[in-house]
This record gives structure tokens, C-alpha cells and sequence, in this order.
């Protein structure tokens, strides 16, 4: 079974600054997809980035991009700039042909300090 | 364009009843999947509908059921309610079925079971 590991349950990071959030995964499958997905308080979860494991190229989104390691199985969150409001709940997921459902991470949640 | 819209928002039920969430999905799409979110557990699939039929189940018990209707709007149950159904349940709407394809969330119904 698929199953998606985010290390740090907790993080900080001063405002302006640059944060890194960590993400590995465990498959067998070699076409799949990754997400990272915003929780705020208000509960609602929102996309924040995707990337499609046949692209090599790194996705970003704005302030967003991530460090995309097929052979390592890992799949990192950069976030750049950091704004009071990215402070929230982020969860790493993945998704494949054979498991089309979403498997999540545990979450990381990250502080902005002003 | 309204977002996934959930109701109730929050719910509190006795041990032993019986419990009924809705989610209306964006307007076109067709795919629906229900999470539970908890804090030990983190976020778990429950039912995946596309075009009124189940497409995937995740691993909960006979208790949790759910629907999808002709308009694409999606009710998952809850029979004889346990302290340990207490949980936020999040609705995904998606405009077709399959890997990759971007979920919506909506905001959630948090269940409080006593």
C-alpha cells in the first residue's frame, strides 16, 4: 500500500523568510501524481501545488515550488516569502492510476512569526 | 461559481444514532469523495462516487454508507454512532474521476459524538 510520511509535525518560520517542508513517499507504481494541500483554520483544505511524476521539471506556483526526487521518493514544499496568511496546516498526498483516492501525510503545522 | 458546500457545518449525536451528511459538489463536477479527518489518524479515505456509482471504498466499517444522486450532490451515513466516529468529515468534489485530476474541498461537517 501507498503510504505518504511528513517527518515534522511542527515547523516555523520568520516572515519574509524562506521555509522548507519535508515529504516522502512509499510506491511501487511508476506513473502517479503529488500534492500539497493547505488546511487553514478554517478547515477548508486548498491546493497549493501538483506535480506529475513523468514531469522532471520541478512545478511552482508563485511563492510555492517543490523539490521533486523520484529515485529518493521524496517530494518537498518550498515556500518563499513567507506571509502571515500561509500559516496553516499542509498536508503532502499522492495519488495513481490504481489508487485514484487521495493518501495523505500527517500534516505539518507551520507557524509565521511576525 | 459556489464552491463544495457541506451541511450541516457541525453536528452533535448520542452513542447508538444515526447520522446523515450532505455535500453538494461544483456545479459540472461529477466525482465526489468523503475523508475523515482526526487528529490520531490524520486524513482517511471513506467512499469515492462518480456518476451515482462507487467507484472505491476505503477501509471503514459497515456502518459508514453513502449515495450519490443524479445531480451529482452526495450523502454519506453513519449508523449506530461510536465516540470514535467523532470527527471532522470533508467532502471533495472533482470534474471527473481519476488520479491527478484536482479535488475541491469544502469546509467540512465536524461530528462530535457524546
Amino acid at each position: 500500500a501507498q503510504t505518504v510520511t511528513q517527518s515534522q509535525p511542527e515547523m516555523s518560520v520568520q516572515e519574509a523568510e524562506t521555509v522548507t517542508l519535508s515529504c516522502t513517499y512509499d510506491t511501487s507504481e511508476s506513473d502517479y501524481y503529488l500534492f500539497w494541500y493547505k488546511q487553514p483554520p478554517s478547515r477548508q483544505m486548498i491546493l497549493v501545488i501538483r506535480q506529475e511524476a513523468y514531469k522532471q521539471q520541478n512545478a511552482t506556483e508563485n511563492r510555492f515550488s517543490v523539490n521533486f526526487q523520484k529515485a529518493a521518493k521524496s517530494f518537498s514544499l518550498k515556500i518563499s516569502d513567507s506571509q502571515l496568511g500561509d500559516a496553516a496546516m499542509y498536508f503532502c498526498a499522492y495519488s495513481s492510476p490504481g489508487n485514484t483516492p487521495l493518501v495523505f501525510g500527517k500534516g505539518t503545522r507551520l507557524s509565521v512569526i511576525a | 461559481k459556489a464552491g463544495v458546500t457541506q451541511t450541516p457545518r457541525y453536528l452533535i449525536k448520542t452513542r447508538g444514532q444515526q447520522v446523515t451528511l450532505s455535500c453538494s459538489p461544483i456545479s459540472g463536477h461529477r466525482s465526489v469523495s468523503w475523508y475523515q479527518q482526526t487528529p490520531g489518524q490524520g486524513l482517511q479515505f471513506l467512499f469515492e462516487y462518480f456518476s451515482e456509482t462507487q467507484r472505491n471504498k476505503g477501509n471503514f466499517p459497515g456502518r459508514f454508507s453513502g449515495r450519490q444522486f443524479s445531480n451529482s450532490r452526495s450523502e454519506m451515513n453513519v449508523s449506530t454512532l461510536e465516540l470514535g466516529d467523532s470527527a471532522l468529515y470533508l467532502c471533495a468534489s472533482s470534474l471527473r474521476a481519476g488520479a491527478g485530476t484536482e479535488a475541491f474541498f469544502g469546509q467540512g461537517t465536524r461530528l462530535t459524538v457524546v
